[in-house]
């Protein structure tokens, strides 16, 4: 099983900042790495599918880097609406697997 | 645009099982999707439990293996969940979601709400 472990678990920020949360997969996974937004009481929205692609309706100031094993996801210009937990996905193989969920919290 | 609804029991109990519907509309479930159930205990992260295309081909995590059954049903057109022999660990909210079957390592893109499931006595 490929395990993925996000960093920072928890980040307080405030708004404008520009926050950058990283994904490192056990083993290579290529690009096959795809970023969540979950708000409170809300299901997972995608926001950046293999690694770099804008899904639709996410916000430009959401972008994504990375392949192999090493992945990131930043946030320019933080807004109030952006407080939410984030998480990382690998579909690359079974079974597929999240990391445990950044949780960014707005000052 | 493709919406997903889950329902059924709110309340199990232990050694029972679980059972759970989601409803596909905007889209057919024999559509090229995998359709995928993700579960999230109270207050923590994402579980992938597993999959299902319409042919029959499914994947689970082998975690819990054993205890799923994940089918379609075409002429409702959706999905369903089984596990049994339920604990209080299977507390959860029980996400389907879809990704795409014939692009290679698609991400989930349409979700549901989510059916939250206790067990308990």
């Amino acid at each position: 099983e490929i395990v993925l472990t996000q960093s920072p678990d928890f980040q307080s920020v405030t708004p404008e900042e520009k926050v950058t949360i990283t994904c490192r997969a056990s083993q290579a996974i290529g690009t096959n790495l795809h970023w969540y937004q979950q708000k409170p009481d809300q299901s997972p929205k995608l926001l950046i599918q293999y690694a770099s692609q804008s899904f639709s309706g996410a916000p430009s100031r959401f972008s994504g880097s990375g392949s192999g094993t090493d992945f990131s996801l930043t946030i320019n210009s933080l807004e109030a609406e952006d407080a939410a937990t984030y998480y990382c996905h690998q579909s690359s193989s079974l079974p597929h697997t999240f990391g445990q969920g950044t949780k960014l919290e707005i000052k | 645009q493709m919406q997903l609804q889950e329902s059924g029991p709110g309340l199990v109990k232990p050694s029972g099982t679980l059972s759970l519907t989601c409803v596909v509309s905007g889209d057919s479930v024999s559509s090229g999707n995998w359709w995928t159930w993700v579960r999230q205990p109270p207050g923590k992260g994402l579980e992938w439990i597993g999959e299902i295309f319409h042919s029959g081909i499914t994947n689970y995590n082998s975690s819990l293996k054993s205890r799923v059954t994940i089918s379609v049903d075409k002429s409702k057109n959706q999905l369903s969940l089984k596990v049994n022999s339920v604990t209080a660990a299977d507390t959860a909210l029980y996400y389907c979601a879809t990704r795409h079957y014939y692009y290679h390592g698609s991400a989930l893109n349409y979700w549901g709400q989510g059916t939250l499931v206790t067990v308990s006595s």
